[in-house]
C-alpha cells in the first residue's frame, strides 16, 4: 500500500492529452514539493518534473506538473507512442523522514 | 555527463549479506545527497535510504523502516563511491537496486539514476 495514491492505468489516443493524479496528505504532498518520474519498459526511471511544476531542460514542454493542496497532477499533451511507460509521483514524507512514491500509473497510447 | 554505475549485485541465500557499490562521475559527488531506491520484479519504486556528509564531517543517514537495522548506507567522498551493505537478506529484498542522486537543495528530487543492479535472494 503506497503512501501516495495514483490510478493504476490511463489511456488515450496519439495526439491527445492525458492527466495522471497523485493524492497524498498534509505530511507529504501538503508540505513538500512533488516530483514525477517516467520509466520506459526495461529502463531506469527518469526525472520528468521537480518542485511541482519545473521541467529539467531536456524534458519537452508537452509534460507539465501542478500541485494543489494535498494532490498533484502530471499532464502530457500531444501523446506519442513513445510516451508509453510507467509514471510515478514522489515526495518527502515528513512524518517518516523518508522519500515516498505513488504506486505508479501505466500509460497506454492506443 | 552525470554517470552512476552500480555493481555488487547477484544471487545470495536468505540470511546472507551483500554489498552494493555505486561509482559516480561527472559531478561533485560530495556536494549531493545520494539515495538507494529499489524495485521488486513487476512492482513499483520503493525508497531505501539516503546519505550526506556535511561540512563538519557529520554523516546524515535515513532509512526505510523495512530495512532499518539490516542495511547500512555509506559513502567515500574521496573515491566518489556510494555503498549499501545489506545484511540478514530476505526473499522480499529481491529487487533491482538503483543508485540515485538528489538534485534538490531544500527539496528532494531524484534527478539522476544509475542503470540498476539486480539482487536475488533465494535458496
Amino acid at each position: 500500500q503506497s503512501v501516495l495514491t495514483q490510478p493504476p492505468s490511463v489511456s488515450a489516443a496519439p495526439g491527445q492529452k492525458v492527466t495522471i493524479s497523485c493524492s497524498g496528505g498534509s505530511s507529504n504532498i501538503g508540505g513538500n514539493s512533488v516530483s514525477w518520474y517516467q520509466q520506459l519498459p526495461g529502463t531506469a526511471p527518469k526525472l520528468l518534473i521537480y518542485d511541482n511544476d519545473q521541467r529539467p531542460s531536456e524534458i519537452p514542454d508537452r509534460f507539465s506538473g501542478s500541485k494543489s493542496g494535498t494532490s498533484a497532477t502530471l499532464g502530457i499533451t500531444g501523446l506519442q507512442t513513445g510516451d508509453e511507460a510507467d509514471y510515478y509521483c514522489g515526495t518527502w514524507e515528513s512524518s517518516l523522514s523518508a522519500v515516498v512514491f505513488g504506486g505508479g500509473t501505466k500509460l497506454t497510447v492506443l | 555527463e552525470v554517470q552512476l554505475v552500480e555493481s555488487g549485485g547477484g544471487l545470495v541465500q536468505p540470511g546472507g549479506s551483500l554489498r552494493l557499490s555505486c561509482e559516480a562521475s561527472g559531478f561533485t559527488f560530495r556536494s549531493y545527497w545520494m539515495h538507494w531506491v529499489r524495485q521488486r520484479p513487476g512492482k513499483g519504486l520503493m525508497w531505501v535510504s539516503r546519505i550526506y556528509i556535511d561540512g563538519a564531517k557529520t554523516t546524515h543517514t535515513t532509512y526505510a523502516d523495512s530495512v532499518k537495522g539490516r542495511f547500512t548506507i555509506s559513502r567515500d567522498n574521496a573515491r566518489d563511491t556510494l555503498y549499501l551493505q545489506m545484511n540478514r537478506l530476505a526473499v522480499e529484498d529481491t529487487a533491482v537496486y538503483y543508485c540515485v542522486r538528489d538534485g534538490g537543495s531544500t527539496e528532494t528530487f531524484l534527478d539522476n539514476w544509475g542503470q540498476g543492479i539486480l539482487v536475488t535472494v533465494s535458496s
